[in-house]
């Protein structure tokens, strides 16, 4: 089993629409927690940091899930800007293991 | 406004040749990063250091060195290139408040290797 797994997609959603992504890891010990996009051969950016509770930023709700080791994304009222891979990542055992999913693609259709 | 910052963009290299690829912040950040990314693979950690004069290995260390004499500068050298290190590489930047890291990435580095 990969440390860190998410489904590559394509989710091909129509604008306005509502979606949500999953990541699963597999170390129970991890600790902290990340949503990445990455936009066609360009550097990933910071979405947002996911904590224990949960946390919202605008369209965007992120959720952590520590008794089935998962975090999820949700994105609300999908816009064409949204088109993009998201990465989710996962820190534990300190700096040294931060580990990237590969990935789920998202585009949003007109 | 510069954040992280990587030269090259791109480099053509042979079999056998050395280069030093070339990250630089201004954001005085503490933990600095580098990563491959290839397809289908995410991207791996190869190498991070949490201040100036301390470095560790990530995940996939062989092949490459670092080295941190300033807080801003975190050059990454290939010793000897092989074609199996061509890739996309990319430098990032974190501050660390109460061991959160909120990463910055710079453009990239694309490298391929004859």
């Amino acid at each position: 089993r990969k440390e860190v797994e998410q489904d590559p997609g394509p989710f091909n959603v129509p604008e306005g629409a509502t979606v949500a992504f999953n990541c699963t890891y597999s170390n129970s010990a991890s600790q902290s927690f990340f949503w990445y996009r990455q936009d066609c051969r360009k550097e990933p950016k910071l979405l947002m940091s996911v904590y224990s509770s949960g946390n919202e930023d605008g369209r965007f709700t992120a959720q952590l899930n520590r008794a089935s080791q998962y975090i999820s994304l949700l994105i609300r009222d999908s816009k064409l800007s949204d088109s993009a891979t998201y990465l989710c990542v996962v820190v534990s055992g300190g700096y040294q293991k931060v580990t990237f999913g590969t990935g789920t693609k998202l585009q949003v259709i007109p | 406004n510069a954040g992280v910052t990587q030269t090259p963009k791109f480099q053509v290299l042979k079999t056998g040749q050395s280069m030093t690829l070339q990250c630089a912040q201004d954001m005085n950040h503490e933990y600095m990063s580098w990563y491959r990314q290839d397809p289908g693979m995410g991207l791996r950690l190869i190498h991070y250091s949490v201040g100036a004069g301390i470095t560790d290995q990530g995940e996939v260390p062989n092949g490459y060195n670092v080295s941190r004499s300033t807080t801003e500068d975190f050059p990454l050298r290939l010793l000897s290139a092989a074609p199996s290190q061509t890739s996309v590489y990319f430098c990032a930047s974190s501050p660390v408040v109460e061991g959160i890291m909120a990463q910055h990435f710079g453009d990239g580095t694309r490298l391929s290797i004859l």
